[in-house]
């Protein structure tokens, strides 16, 4: 069964760039057959999808984030990544990667999440 | 972009039915998904497709879907049960994942 795992640092600061990375576990990204995707949820707030890439390194963004966001995928190590530019407050927030199958439409299964704080 | 409504809040006695609704426009036309939240924990699907069942979820747990609302309706409610629930589109005119504003189960 795939697992999915979040790393990265829990505190950025204000205008730098967040980085992330999910490891994937119990299967092969370069398999194909999923879109891996980051989510996010500000505190005591709803999910908010970012963007996904496939295995061959096709992308695809949220409109509203899509000037500051970049996910790339490294196949080698099986793990997918997500930078955000110039982040602000508004910017606090759990991240969460997911997996989603090709031609489905649905999430899952989820990593557990890390939670990034943007402060000075 | 397309937008889901849901309810803030429901409220429901231990095993009495439990209905969480998730309005959008002509959503009939499109595959509803569902996923349970608990307190610091990540979501988890309960129901894909409308009406379909992830394995190891209860089948106290199902779906409808049709016109402009779709329908979780979670039977014979436990404690257990209490939780964030969220309903998942994927809109293809944009290409792009959307959620409801979620709904907090409170079970009495």
């Amino acid at each position: 069964q795939v697992q999915l795992q979040e790393s990265g640092p829990g505190l950025v600061k204000p205008s730098q760039t967040l980085s992330l990375t999910c490891t994937v576990s119990g299967g092969s990204i370069s398999s194909g057959g999923y879109y891996w995707s980051w989510i996010r949820q500000h505190p005591g707030k709803g999910l908010e999808w970012i963007g996904y890439i496939y295995y061959s390194g096709s992308t695809y963004y949220n409109p509203s984030l899509k000037s500051r966001v970049t996910i790339s995928v490294d196949t080698s190590k099986n793990q997918f990544s997500l930078k955000l530019s110039s982040v602000t407050a508004a910017d606090t927030a759990v991240y969460y990667c997911a997996s989603l199958p090709d031609s489905s439409g649905w999430f899952d299964p989820w990593g557990q999440g890390t939670l990034v704080t943007v402060s000075s | 972009s397309y937008v889901l409504t849901q309810p803030p809040s429901v409220s429901v006695a231990p095993g009495q039915t439990a209905r969480i609704t998730c309005g959008g426009n002509n959503i009939g036309s499109k595959s509803v998904h569902w996923y349970q939240q608990k307190p610091g924990q990540a979501p988890v699907l309960v129901v894909y497709d409308d009406s379909d069942r992830p394995s190891g979820i209860p089948e106290r747990f199902s779906g409808s879907n049709s016109g402009n609302t779709a329908t979780l309706t979670i039977s014979r409610v436990e404690a257990g049960d209490e939780a964030d629930y969220y309903c998942q589109v994927w809109d293809s005119s944009s290409d792009q994942g959307v959620f409801g504003g979620g709904t907090k189960l409170t079970v009495l």
